[in-house]
């Protein structure tokens, strides 16, 4: 079974500008979580899809936003680009819908903002 | 508010000798746990879990709700064994995990 996917790996992208990061989870699953991991703050959780349904949010602010498809698939995107954003944004697929177990994550997309 | 500390960013050990991450939370609720690893050029993936108290790798990590800990331990560490560790805590109902900043675990020969 083929692992989660993101896609790109990298991103190189000017203060100001909107990115889009997308997350294919593993077949099957339909249960996507987005992360923004930086060295100081470890993983910080932005959102959860299940069934196109955005379930739950962490404190982010309202320049980041996800959306999920009907196969599973999930974006995220930022708009107006801060270099605070900087980061390795992971997302994690997870089988069962109404409770969260072992999550399986992607290899991450580098964002760079200059 | 719900937190997950994990105090030390850095713990060197030799190998053979005893390994102890610790991992303390801050929920009012019932909470789930869990451990994550990260080795070197590969992905996040998960440990052990609380509920499931099973020794994976050698390693075991006991919930102590009076505490409010979850420390992961080995008897003997491998060299194998360096690399990062994430404590998590989902919080029930909400789908939402808060992991802790990580604590870099690296075995010395």
């Amino acid at each position: 079974k083929a692992g989660v996917t993101q896609t790109p790996r990298y991103l190189i992208k000017t203060r100001g500008q909107q990115v889009t990061l997308s997350c294919s989870p593993i077949s099957g699953h339909r249960s996507v979580s987005w992360y923004q991991q930086t060295p100081g703050q470890g993983l910080q959780f932005l959102f959860e899809y299940f069934s196109e349904t955005q379930r739950n949010k962490g404190n982010f602010p309202g320049r980041f936003s996800g959306r999920q498809f009907s196969n599973s698939r999930s974006e995220m995107n930022v708009s107006t680009l801060e270099l605070g954003d900087s980061a390795l944004y992971l997302c994690a697929s997870t089988l069962t819908g109404d409770y969260i177990y072992e999550q399986y994550f992607g290899p991450g997309t580098r964002l760079t903002v200059t | 508010a719900q937190r997950v500390t994990q105090p030390e960013k850095l713990l060197s050990v030799f190998k053979g000798a005893p390994v102890e991450l610790k991992c303390n939370y801050s929920y009012s609720g019932s909470p789930e746990l869990f451990w994550y690893v990260q080795y070197s050029r590969q992905r996040l993936q998960l440990l052990l879990r609380h509920i499931s108290r099973e020794s994976i790798k050698g390693f075991t990590a006991d919930l102590n709700k009076g505490e409010t800990s979850f420390h992961l331990k080995k008897p003997f560490a491998q060299e194998e064994d360096s690399a990062m560790y994430y404590c998590a805590l989902l919080t029930s109902g909400t789908y939402k995990y808060i992991f802790g900043t990580g604590t870099r675990l690296k075995v010395l020969a």
